[in-house]
């Protein structure tokens, strides 16, 4: 199994506050990527980082920021929480060069409810 | 833009009955990776395929087969015989060439009940 783990597993936080889930790897792959699961929605990206210091956007970053300071950590901050923020998160990695494009390996997912 | 689209929401079938799961893309690439996942009741996501959009050829492992056709943008997913631990949710997913985006897109997902 590929080493990816995420912090905190379960989270309950009320509104307005801020929460970061951490996401750690032991596989020094490049390419890290933080998606919400939601019924009816399937599996949405969030952001994702192609390298340290290296984010960008998914089809739902609204309301979250990362961060990338280590091959290793890839964090996801709810600045200010909202109840739609309530969610399954998931964080993903996977290596790719210039000919071949590398499967997902996921993390456990964090449970987050924003009450 | 990249698009998948998991059109059956759920399926539910006996045991030992074949069950296909759809799955249809949208990619302007000519370079493509198409993958299927595997979410069993626990929640863990499994990786059960990787295909390239150069490979055309059907794919079969023990029970499951997958049927890729460029021409109809389809990369559809066969259980044979079926069983109860199948039942899961299912995704199809699409990532561009690595020249592209490095994002994956994901399906809206498929949940299979399987019957005993």
């Amino acid at each position: 199994d590929a080493g990816i783990t995420q912090s905190p597993r379960h989270k309950v936080t009320e509104t307005g506050t801020p929460v970061t889930l951490r996401c750690h790897q032991t596989e020094n792959h490049r390419y890290m990527y933080w998606y919400r699961q939601d019924p009816g929605h399937g599996l949405r990206l969030i952001h994702y980082s192609y390298g340290v210091k290296d984010t960008d956007k998914g089809e739902v970053s609204d309301g979250y920021s990362v961060s990338r300071s280590k091959t290793e950590d890839f964090l996801l901050t709810l600045e200010s929480a909202t109840s739609s923020q309530t969610s399954v998160y998931f964080c993903a990695i996977s290596e790719r060069d210039r000919s071949n494009t590398g499967e997902l390996f996921f993390g456990e997912g964090s449970r987050l409810t924003v009450l | 833009a990249q698009k998948v689209t998991q059109a059956q929401t759920e399926i539910s079938v006996v045991e030992k009955e074949d069950v296909t799961l759809d799955c249809v893309y949208e990619t302007r690439d000519t370079t493509y990776y198409l993958f299927w996942y595997k979410q069993p009741p626990s929640g863990e996501l499994v990786f059960l395929i990787r295909r390239n959009s150069f490979d055309e050829q059907n794919e079969i492992s023990g029970r499951y087969s997958w049927n890729f056709q460029k021409s109809t943008s389809s990369f559809n997913f066969t259980i044979t015989a079926s069983q109860v631990v199948d039942s899961a949710v299912y995704f199809c997913a699409l990532s561009e060439a690595p020249s592209g985006t490095y994002k994956y897109i994901f399906g809206t997902g498929t949940r299979l009940k399987v019957l005993a």
